[in-house]
């Protein structure tokens, strides 16, 4: 059974782009979560959707974006990127409709210089 | 809202020995459940253990126990028998409905 996979691996932006996150959950799971971490945060959550729908979001600025597709595949898109933005971005799926173990992806790791 | 609190940056343990490594959490849900994560150097977060708030019995998963005390709303982690691939980030994380918070996390290192 396929894992998580995130895409792309590693990314490299300029301050002011948008950059787009690619999510592929393992089969079956509905529930796609996404986190931000950084060294000095930690893991926080970004957001949360099921069944296309996004039912919970963290507190980040409107920058941060998300949607999920009717085979369960998320996006994540952050426009006008921030030195601040670099960081590693995890997402996981769960198949429980409320919360559920957490199968992580290996995260995209973004670099805004 | 849920909190969860991990007060230990880093940990060293003797291979072959056991360790606990601390974890607690406040939250206003009725229902939730506790979790531990290890996250290697690679950078993936590896699903340990799972706690439900209405479980009786304390979680364990072969050298993993969750030593869940409800009344100090505490859930440590406990390893046995360390292991070198032990070394790693450990996170504990909880969740109510559709959110998991996860902690700042604790550096184990085991000494040979």
């Amino acid at each position: 059974k396929a894992g998580v996979t995130q895409t792309p691996r590693y990314l490299i932006k300029t301050r002011g782009q948008q950059v787009t996150l690619s999510c592929s959950p393992i089969s079956g799971h509905r529930s796609v979560s996404w986190y931000q971490q950084t060294p000095g945060q930690g893991l926080q959550f970004l957001f949360e959707y099921f069944s296309e729908t996004q039912r919970n979001k963290g507190n980040f600025p409107g920058r941060f974006s998300g949607r999920q597709f009717s085979n369960s595949r998320s996006e994540m898109n952050v426009s006008t990127l921030e030195l601040g933005d670099s960081a590693l971005y995890l997402c996981a799926s769960s198949l429980s409709a409320v919360t559920g173990e957490l199968f992580f992806g290996e995260g995209s790791r973004l670099t805004v210089l | 809202a849920q909190k969860i609190t991990q007060t230990q940056p880093g940990m060293f343990v003797q291979e072959k020995e056991a360790v606990t490594l601390d974890c607690t959490y406040d939250t206003s849900d009725p229902s939730y459940g506790l979790f531990w994560y290890k996250q290697p150097s690679s950078g993936e977060m590896i699903f340990l253990i799972y706690q439900g708030s209405y479980d009786q019995q304390n979680a364990t998963e072969g050298r993993y126990s969750l030593n869940f005390q409800k009344a100090r709303k505490s859930a440590n982690l406990v390893i046995s028998a360390s292991q070198l691939g032990d070394s790693a980030m450990y996170f504990c994380a909880g969740g109510g409905y559709q959110k998991v918070t996860f902690g700042i996390g604790t550096k184990l290192q085991v000494i040979p």
